[in-house]
């Protein structure tokens, strides 16, 4: 599972700053995925992609934008829009094509915003 | 889309005890059920997981079993162990979800007691 990167593992931004979260995957996935993680809430998915240049919004994309210019990176920006950015975000990968559902995740970035 | 329920939100056990942690979602259609352990400040980390054409499956001392027609699963731990003290995720996808989503449960907090 070494295969999938975020970085940094701890973040720190003061509020009405944007910050961006690396994430890097050398596993020839195609699938990308977001999620952001607060307690007792469960993964609740925040964009997800399935090729370069494209991507959809999921759950709760209000306040975050990504890009997919490579198939290895996905980052993901937490806008000064994003009313609560405090949590840990996760990113995630797959390989697409029948059968194929299983997502490997990225050791997560923990993300503090005062 | 799929819902997914997941219960208990807490379970205490000691150790060698079993421990059941149970699934519900919405979709028929929902046909991929993993289930992804996460320890503290770790990545989740799939278990096992099942197809919607097995009713049970095992490996070693945790199992899963599904029922298509109630929709719900269960994930069995028997002979627990601390180091099975874990927040345990249940997740549904179907091969009609858009690019292989996986609705997750909101995770079950295990505490095993030595």
């Amino acid at each position: 599972d070494g295969g999938i990167t975020q970085s940094p593992k701890y973040l720190f931004r003061k509020e009405g700053q944007n910050v961006t979260l690396s994430c890097e995957q050398n596993l020839n996935h195609d699938a990308m995925y977001w999620y952001r993680q607060d307690p007792g809430q469960g993964l609740r998915l925040i964009y997800y992609s399935q090729i370069v240049n494209d991507f959809q919004k999921g759950d709760i994309a209000e306040g975050y934008s990504v890009s997919r210019e490579k198939k290895e990176s996905f980052p993901l920006t937490v806008t000064s829009a994003q009313k609560n950015p405090t949590a840990f975000y996760l990113c995630a990968s797959r390989v697409t094509g029948t059968g194929a559902y299983e997502q490997y995740f990225g050791p997560g970035t923990r993300l503090t915003v005062t | 889309g799929e819902n997914v329920e997941q219960h208990p939100s807490t379970l205490s056990v000691q150790e060698g005890d079993s421990a059941v942690i149970k699934c519900t979602y919405s979709d028929s259609a929902s046909n991929y059920f993993p289930w992804y352990k996460q320890e503290l400040g770790k990545r989740p980390q799939l278990i096992i997981d099942i197809r919607s054409n097995v009713g049970e499956k095992k490996d070693q001392r945790i199992a899963v079993t599904l029922n298509k027609t109630a929709k719900h699963f269960s994930l069995h731990i028997t002979e627990t162990q601390p180091e099975d003290s874990a927040v345990y995720f249940c997740a549904a996808t179907s091969r009609g979800s858009t690019l292989g989503r996986l609705y997750f449960g909101r995770g079950t907090q295990l505490t095993v007691w030595p």
